[in-house]
C-alpha cells in the first residue's frame, strides 16, 4: 500500500518570502501522479498543482513550483512570494494509474500554513 | 462550467439514526468519490461511482454505502450513526475512470451527538 508522510505539521511564512513545503512517499509503482491541495479555512479543497511521474520536469504553476525527486519518492512544493491567501492546510497526494482506471487519492496528514503581515 | 455541488453544507443528528449526503459532479464527469476527513484518521477513501458502478471502495463497514445516478450525481448513506462517524465528507469528480485530476466540492460537515 502506497504511503503519504508530511513531517512538517505547521510552517509559517511572512508575506512576500518564498517557503517549502515537504513530501515524501512510499511506492514500489512505476507510474503514478502526484498532487498538492490547499484546503483554506472554508474547507474547499483546491487543485494547486500535479506532477506525472514519468515527466523529470517539475510542474510549476505561477507562484508555485515542485521539486519532484523520483529517485528519493520526494516531492517538494514552493511557494514562492508568499501572500495571505495561501493561509491554508497543503495536502499532498498520491494515485497510481492502472489500466482498468486511476486509483483512489491517498493523502499525506497536511502542513498547516500560515502566512504572516 | 459550476464546480461540483454538495448538500447539506451542514447536518446534526443523533446516534442511531441514518443521514443522506448528496453530490452533484462538474458537467460532464461520470466519476464520483467519497471521502471521509477526521482530525484524528485525516483524509480517507470511502467509494468511488462510475456509470452508476461502484468501481473501488475503501476500508469502511457495511453501514457506509452510496449509489451513483444516471445523471451523474451520487448519494452515499450511513445508517446506524455513531458518534465516531462526525466528519468532514468530502465528493470528488473527475471525467473518467483513466483521468488524474479530481475536483472537490465545499464538503457536508456531518456531527453525531
Amino acid at each position: 500500500a502506497q504511503t503519504v508522510t508530511q513531517s512538517q505539521p505547521e510552517m509559517s511564512v511572512q508575506e512576500a518570502e518564498t517557503v517549502t513545503l515537504s513530501c515524501t512517499y512510499d511506492t514500489s509503482e512505476n507510474n503514478y501522479y502526484l498532487f498538492w491541495y490547499k484546503q483554506p479555512p472554508s474547507r474547499q479543497m483546491i487543485l494547486v498543482i500535479r506532477q506525472e511521474a514519468y515527466k523529470q520536469q517539475n510542474a510549476t504553476e505561477n507562484r508555485f513550483s515542485v521539486n519532484f525527486q523520483k529517485a528519493a519518492k520526494s516531492f517538494s512544493l514552493k511557494i514562492s512570494d508568499s501572500q495571505l491567501g495561501d493561509t491554508a492546510m497543503y495536502f499532498c497526494a498520491f494515485m497510481k494509474l492502472v489500466h482498468s482506471g486511476n486509483t483512489p487519492l491517498v493523502f499525506g496528514k497536511g502542513t498547516r500554513l500560515s502566512v504572516i503581515a | 462550467k459550476a464546480g461540483v455541488t454538495q448538500t447539506p453544507r451542514y447536518l446534526i443528528k443523533t446516534r442511531g439514526q441514518q443521514v443522506t449526503l448528496s453530490c452533484s459532479p462538474i458537467s460532464g464527469h461520470r466519476s464520483v468519490s467519497w471521502y471521509q476527513q477526521t482530525p484524528g484518521q485525516g483524509l480517507q477513501f470511502l467509494f468511488e461511482y462510475f456509470s452508476e458502478t461502484q468501481r473501488n471502495k475503501g476500508n469502511f463497514p457495511g453501514r457506509f454505502s452510496g449509489r451513483q445516478f444516471s445523471n451523474s450525481r451520487s448519494e452515499m448513506n450511513v445508517s446506524t450513526l455513531e458518534l465516531g462517524d462526525s466528519a468532514l465528507y468530502l465528493c470528488a469528480s473527475r471525467g473518467g475512470l483513466a483521468t488524474d485530476t479530481q475536483y472537490f466540492g465545499p464538503g457536508t460537515r456531518l456531527t453525531v451527538l
